[in-house]
């Protein structure tokens, strides 16, 4: 089955400056990466998705680039603000409507 | 918000006790996956439910079981439960793309 890893676990930024997370993920059946942020005792939100048949998509200051070849992807914040700060997760499937494997969060702080 | 409900919010249940959560999904959507998410952990797939049919299931136990209705709302049975069962319960609501989740219930096993 499918096994989706992600790194770092916790990530600590300055106001202003740009976060990076990554993660792989084993099954190359897999077409469908969404990525979720869960703010503490909320439900988990999703803030951008991605298929594979697109390398790299943005949405203001939230981008995701996907490497189907090497099966990786990666979230990209730019300019953080405090209200970035929450946990988030990658995750994969073979379809929209299939069943998310989430890899384990990253928790994200943003320093003012 | 998502248009996806779940009840209860939260939950305090006995060792070896039986539970039942709710969920009624976004209009429209006819799949439902309910989730469990430990503590610092994240959503691990239980199973998932389209047109009232399971239609797929993760590594959790036979006492695990669910259901899905004809208005596509949802429920989550868990019996004979146990210490490690105290976790966020989640489910999500799609049609085709995106999962939409609701806000969680908080299942406490003492």
């Amino acid at each position: 089955g499918e096994n989706v890893e992600q790194h770092p676990s916790t990530l600590s930024v300055q106001e202003g400056d740009s976060a990076v997370i990554k993660c792989t993920y084993s099954d190359s059946a897999s077409n469908y990466f969404p990525w979720y942020k869960q703010e503490l005792g909320k439900r988990p939100q999703l803030i951008i998705d991605i298929r594979s048949n697109v390398g790299e998509k943005k949405d203001q200051r939230i981008a995701v680039t996907l490497n189907k070849t090497a099966k990786h992807f990666s979230l990209h914040i730019t300019e953080t603000q405090p209200e970035d700060s929450a946990v988030y997760f990658c995750a994969a499937s073979q379809t929209g409507n299939t069943p998310l494997v989430f890899g384990k969060g990253t928790r994200l702080s943003v320093i003012a | 918000e998502t248009g996806v409900t779940q009840s209860p919010t939260h939950l305090i249940k006995t060792r070896g006790q039986q539970v039942t959560l709710r969920c009624s999904s976004q209009s429209g959507h006819n799949t439902v996956s309910w989730y469990q998410q430990a503590l610092g952990q994240g959503p691990q797939f239980i199973f998932q439910y389209y047109r009232e049919e399971e239609n797929g299931r993760g590594n959790f136990p036979p006492r695990f079981s669910g259901l899905q209705f004809p208005n596509y709302s949802s429920e989550l049975n868990v019996n004979a439960l146990e210490l490690d069962d105290s976790a966020l319960y989640l489910c999500a609501s799609s049609l085709d793309t995106e999962a939409f989740f609701g806000q969680g219930t908080r299942l406490t096993v003492v």
